[in-house]
């Protein structure tokens, strides 16, 4: 079946510093990215959304210029943390779907533990 | 928006049947998941239900009724390995639109 390979699955960096995670599709193309932030015992929230090619879609509350996100490929979306802070420390989960997948074939990423000290 | 309501927790003892249910407020409808989640881990696919009704896959199976605007995840034969959070997602309604609206999520805990 598809996958979405995520890297980093753990991370953990000095505040102020930035970290990027990278979501690869391995055997599909992924026009549409999904990223979500999971704080402890909560649920997955959506923070953007982005299509090959285009500048992504941020949610609301959600900081464009501290969480970029690049979709320049179809099968490579990466979500940068800029100027990373404690209260960034979060689960990271891509989210693709693409090519062959149907509407609603979501594969998902394994994650990224981020942990900023 | 979507608003999608489910318990926070709930424990069943192993070898047992527990029915995890979900209610949403939609402005259309396309469709609902079911997702498992371990701790630390990404959401697992379990289903996808679209028309009313219930559809059985091995232990797992998923109840919709779109009229109630609700579902249900039915875990049968329980075991240790199913204690994880399950999520219930349904996807945006919006034309060209496929982002996904996940529940809080309802924290399965079963025990001996």
């Amino acid at each position: 079946g598809a996958v979405v390979s995520q890297h980093p699955s753990r991370v953990i960096c000095k505040s102020g510093t930035s970290v990027k995670i990278e979501c690869r599709s391995l055997d599909f193309q992924a026009t549409t990215m999904f990223w979500y932030r999971q704080f402890p015992k909560q649920s997955l929230m959506l923070m953007a959304t982005s299509n090959e090619g285009s500048k992504a879609t941020y949610e609301q509350g959600v900081e464009k210029d501290k969480f970029l996100i690049n979709h320049a490929s179809l099968t490579l979306s990466t979500l940068t943390v800029t100027s990373a802070h404690p209260e960034d420390s979060s689960f990271y989960i891509c989210s693709a779907i693409g090519v062959g997948q149907g509407a609603y074939g979501y594969t998902f990423g394994s994650g990224t533990r981020l942990t900023v000290v | 928006g979507q608003n999608i309501d489910q318990p926070t927790e709930m424990t069943a003892t192993e070898g047992a049947i527990v029915q995890i249910n979900c209610t949403y407020q939609t402005s259309g409808f396309n469709g609902l998941f079911w997702y498992q989640q371990h701790a630390g881990e990404a959401p697992t696919f379990l289903s996808y239900n679209v028309l009313d009704g219930l559809e059985e896959k091995g232990r797992f199976s998923s109840f919709l009724s779109r009229s109630k605007g609700y579902s249900y995840l039915l875990l049968k034969e329980l075991q240790m390995k199913d204690s994880a959070s399950y999520l219930c997602a349904v996807p945006d309604s919006g034309a060209g639109s496929y982002q996904l609206t996940f529940g809080k999520g309802t924290k399965l805990s079963v025990i001996p």
